[in-house]
């Protein structure tokens, strides 16, 4: 089974923090995405990256950047947090064809004061 | 724009029974179909997939239809077991080859 691992379950941070979020998927899949999920609004892409090295803005990358340095792991950054971004955030991958799943991790809860 | 929709926000079916959870899309160009469970506390897991050549699909005890004349997409879980309450989503792939997803429908399942 494909594993897809975020390295927080929950984070409180403070408005103006720099914030990192770390995801990891061990199927040696191409492609990573990051989501954030808000009750009401669904799932909405922030970024994605095909490839190493590699990232393309997705709906609402505003006040966000990623980082995708190896194959495996790909970073979401909040520049400076703000209140607005307190949500759930979605890590998934998918090999590199374009009908095939996500799949997702188990999410970061994140919490801006 | 390009849009996924549920028509139920909440479902709530006995035990045992059927479930038929139902989608609507908006682009009649969409040629691929994700259903995902969620599950509290949880990502979104995935059931099953269908592309647009195909008008059904079967896994266990799931099965997708898809109705491309009216772009409706359903998931019908048989026997309804406790361990199926969760939130579910349809998603579809669009011309730009990333998936939309739809708010989610809630599934209750009563002993």
């Amino acid at each position: 089974d494909v594993k897809v691992t975020q390295s927080s379950r929950y984070l409180v941070k403070r408005t103006g923090e720099k914030v990192f979020l770390e995801c990891v998927q061990d199927m040696d899949h191409e492609n990573m995405f990051w989501y954030r999920q808000d009750p009401g609004l669904g799932l909405r892409l922030i970024y994605f990256s095909y490839d190493v090295k590699m990232k393309e803005k997705g709906d609402i990358p505003e006040g966000y950047s990623v980082s995708r340095e190896k194959k495996e792991r790909f970073s979401l950054i909040l520049e400076s947090a703000s209140t607005n971004q307190t949500s759930m955030y979605l890590c998934a991958s998918r090999n590199g064809g374009y009908n095939s799943p996500l799949h997702f991790g188990n999410g970061t809860r994140l919490t801006v004061t | 724009g390009e849009s996924v929709g549920l028509h139920l926000p909440t479902l709530s079916v006995q035990e045992g029974d059927n479930s038929i959870i139902n989608c609507a899309y908006s682009n009649s160009a969409s040629d691929y179909f994700i259903w995902y469970k969620q599950e509290s506390g949880k990502g979104p897991q995935f059931i099953i997939d269908i592309r647009s050549n195909m008008d059904k699909r079967q896994g266990q005890r799931v099965t997708v239809l898809l109705n491309k004349t009216v772009k409706h997409l359903s998931l019908q879980i048989a026997a309804t077991q406790p361990g199926d309450s969760a939130v579910y989503f349809c998603a579809e792939m669009d011309s730009s080859y990333k998936l939309i997803f739809g708010s989610g429908t809630r599934l209750l399942v009563r002993p």
